[in-house]
């Protein structure tokens, strides 16, 4: 099993704070990716990772910024938490180096912003 | 902004009954196909990739891919109450396979 563990998996704060969320891999897998899920809109890509200091912006990027300085973590930060901000996140690996690999999920933030 | 539809339902099937579940895709030369499947409170799993046209199958689920008219189907045979989840399509969403995009999902319910 692809070892992937998200901490942590609960967070409630207050508008205006800054939150950082990990995760990290034991499998020395090249691409991580961050995710939001909301009702109505689904899975969307906030960020991603191809390599250690090599990230790009995904769909829903602005109010993100991530982190990754060893491939086992990949970090993601608001810098000013808002309640639009208010999700389920998931953090996921892609599986294989070549080209249309799957990904596999970690278990979720469930991040509540008041 | 490349797309994937699917139904959301609810889709209700009866308990031993087949489910089919549907998805198309807006991008003529996507590749590669996944199917996720996530219970409530839970993350995705996946369950099926399908990469060439035709049908696959995998126990109980067939996926099938017409690239043709662009759309990728999921069959569950012998639905059970423990298949209940959203079932989640994706597509790449990028020329070089690593980036996906996900459909807003279909919520099965099997019916015991």
């Amino acid at each position: 099993d692809a070892g992937i563990t998200q901490s942590p998996r609960h967070k409630v704060t207050e508008t205006g704070t800054p939150v950082t969320l990990r995760c990290h891999q034991t499998e020395n897998h090249r691409y991580m990716y961050w995710y939001r899920q909301d009702p109505g809109h689904g899975l969307r890509l906030i960020h991603y990772s191809y390599g250690v200091k090599d990230t790009d912006k995904g769909e829903v990027s602005d109010g993100y910024s991530v982190s990754r300085s060893k491939t086992e973590d990949f970090l993601l930060t608001l810098e000013s938490a808002t309640s639009s901000q208010t999700s389920v996140y998931f953090c996921a690996i892609g599986l294989g180096l070549g080209r249309n690999q799957p990904q596999h999920f970690g278990d979720g933030t469930r991040l509540s912003i008041l | 902004q490349k797309e994937v539809e699917q139904n959301s339902g609810p889709l209700s099937v009866p308990e031993g009954a087949i489910a089919s579940l549907n998805c198309t895709y807006s991008d003529r030369g996507s590749q590669s196909f996944f199917w996720y499947r996530q219970y409530s409170g839970k993350s995705p799993e996946l369950i099926m990739s399908i990469y060439s046209n035709g049908d696959k199958e995998d126990g109980r689920f067939t996926a099938q891919l017409n690239k043709a008219s662009q759309y990728v189907s999921l069959l569950i045979r012998d639905s059970q109450p423990s298949d209940s989840a959203t079932y989640l399509c994706a597509v790449p969403s990028d020329n070089y396979g690593q980036n996906f995009v996900f459909g807003p999902g279909t919520r099965l319910s099997v019916l015991p």
